[in-house]
């Protein structure tokens, strides 16, 4: 069965420092991999999406990036965050006609 | 363009009775899968229920069911016996069969409180 690891669970950054989250997907391949943000309270936001290694869409512009090394991992990253940044994070992989979530990254730059 | 509508923020319900949630949505396509998925306190989303536009028969899953309208694009998902660890945000979400990048779109969710 296909599951997704996504990690850290919590993350407390100063603001200007690099930011890394990393998800992986395990028991499928060439998955379809997206990243979301979530801010309090509310509904999820697309921030990127990849169909492939190297093929990064990114959703709304901002102060992030994306990059898939290999086929099953997916990376979210910043050379320098800002207090917006903060946020709830999901790393989702879609793979025939099932949607599977990471367990989120709690972010909060202080 | 895609959109999924969830027109009610909250809701609540007693335990053990029955509680409907709405979603609506809109797309020219004709095959897509239609999801219902669930984000306890914890913040992980469980994939609750899964429809497939081509199938006529609702999907049910334990106490959940849906009651899948395709001609009026309407996707309302029924909780049955409700139990306090039914107490989450709800969310809708429509994805097109066929296409490369098999986005979800996504509605803005309905927080469902469980009174006992």
């Amino acid at each position: 069965s296909q599951t997704i690891h996504q990690w850290p669970a919590t993350l407390v950054q100063p603001v200007g420092s690099p930011l890394s989250l990393e998800c992986t997907v395990e028991g499928t391949s060439n998955p379809n991999l997206y990243w979301y943000r979530q801010a309090a309270g509310r509904g999820l936001q697309l921030l990127f999406y990849s169909v492939g290694i190297g093929q990064i869409s990114s959703e709304v512009p901002q102060n992030l990036s994306a990059s898939r090394p290999q086929d099953r991992q997916f990376i979210l990253s910043s050379k320098k965050l800002l207090l917006s940044d903060s946020g709830f994070y999901l790393c989702a992989w879609s793979g025939a006609a099932v949607g599977t979530f990471g367990s989120g990254t709690r972010l909060t730059v202080v | 363009a895609q959109t999924v509508t969830q027109s009610q923020p909250e809701m609540s319900v007693q335990e053990a009775e029955t509680v409907t949630l709405s979603c609506t949505y809109d797309t020219s396509e004709s095959d897509y899968y239609l999801f219902w998925y669930k984000q306890p306190p914890s913040r992980q989303m469980i994939l609750v229920i899964r429809q497939e536009a081509y199938k006529q028969q609702n999907a049910t899953e334990n106490r959940f069911s849906v009651n899948f309208q395709k001609a009026a694009k309407s996707f309302s998902l029924k909780i049955s016996d409700s139990q306090l660890g039914d107490a989450a945000m709800y969310f809708c979400a429509y994805r097109p069969y066929a296409g490369n990048n098999r986005k979800l779109i996504w509605g803005l969710g309905t927080s469902l409180a469980v009174n006992p």
